[in-house]
């Protein structure tokens, strides 16, 4: 079974400061591709970054970086440099190649950025 | 990039009434899906659709139902609504040309329904 474990419900960072949102997986699929989403306190969800598992090269956009780890099923999250607009819920997610389109979320992290 | 838009963004209703949350993107995504969320908890899906005329149940059981009689629209309907369907809303799609695995689910910004 496809599953998404992040295992930090809530961090706190020091504004300017680097930081690790933790995110395991598990799936048989060799074919599969992993997303963070953030989601402030308005409610939207909006997409950060993607990991594909062929793909030979950590994902980086912008301040956000992704520490793919394949042998460990892991795919942290990185914010370098972090702002107060930070502060957010951040969810990792998979999507595998073979089944059905679903996509499936872990149970998010809180993440509030200090001044 | 995506648009993808919902209606209402939010809605307090009383029990028993009737609703339906509007879902409509202009992309021609063929996938669609609707996410239940209680503040700041996991998405649960509950309904999806992979084009016009195909809808599917999601993982959490749900007394909502759905349409897709056009790709662009996507509505969920509540024939009666009590207190515990309050929650948000989320409608997505996404497109998964080519490789099927590394399209992202693009977000409405959801509707919050508080149902009293």
């Amino acid at each position: 079974a496809q599953k998404i474990t992040q295992t930090q419900p809530g961090m706190f960072v020091q504004e300017k400061e680097a930081v690790t949102l933790d995110c395991t997986y598990d799936t048989s699929d060799p074919s599969y591709g992993l997303f963070w989403y953030k989601q402030p306190s308005s409610g939207e969800m909006i997409f950060l970054i993607y990991q594909g598992s062929y793909d030979q090269q950590n994902a980086t956009e912008g301040r956000y970086s992704l520490n793919f780890q394949k042998a460990r099923k892991s795919a942290n999250l990185v914010i370098s440099a972090s702002q107060l607009g930070d502060s957010a819920m951040y969810f990792c997610a998979m999507r595998v190649h073979s089944g059905t389109y679903k996509y499936i979320f872990g149970t998010g992290t809180r993440l509030k950025v200090l001044a | 990039e995506a648009d993808i838009y919902q209606t209402p963004r939010y809605l307090v209703i009383g029990t028993g009434k009737k609703i339906t949350l509007e879902c409509s993107q202009t992309m021609g995504h063929d996938k669609m899906y609707w996410y239940q969320q209680d503040p700041g908890m996991e998405l649960h899906l509950i309904h999806y659709s992979y084009g016009v005329n195909s809808t599917e149940k999601g993982d959490l059981s749900s007394e909502s139902t759905v349409s897709r009689i056009r790709t662009e629209h996507f509505p969920l309907t509540l024939e009666s609504a009590r207190p515990s369907h309050t929650s948000q809303y989320l409608c997505a799609s996404s497109d998964p040309r080519g490789d099927l695995y590394n399209s992202p689910l693009h977000f409405g910004n959801g509707t919050r329904l508080t149902v009293t």
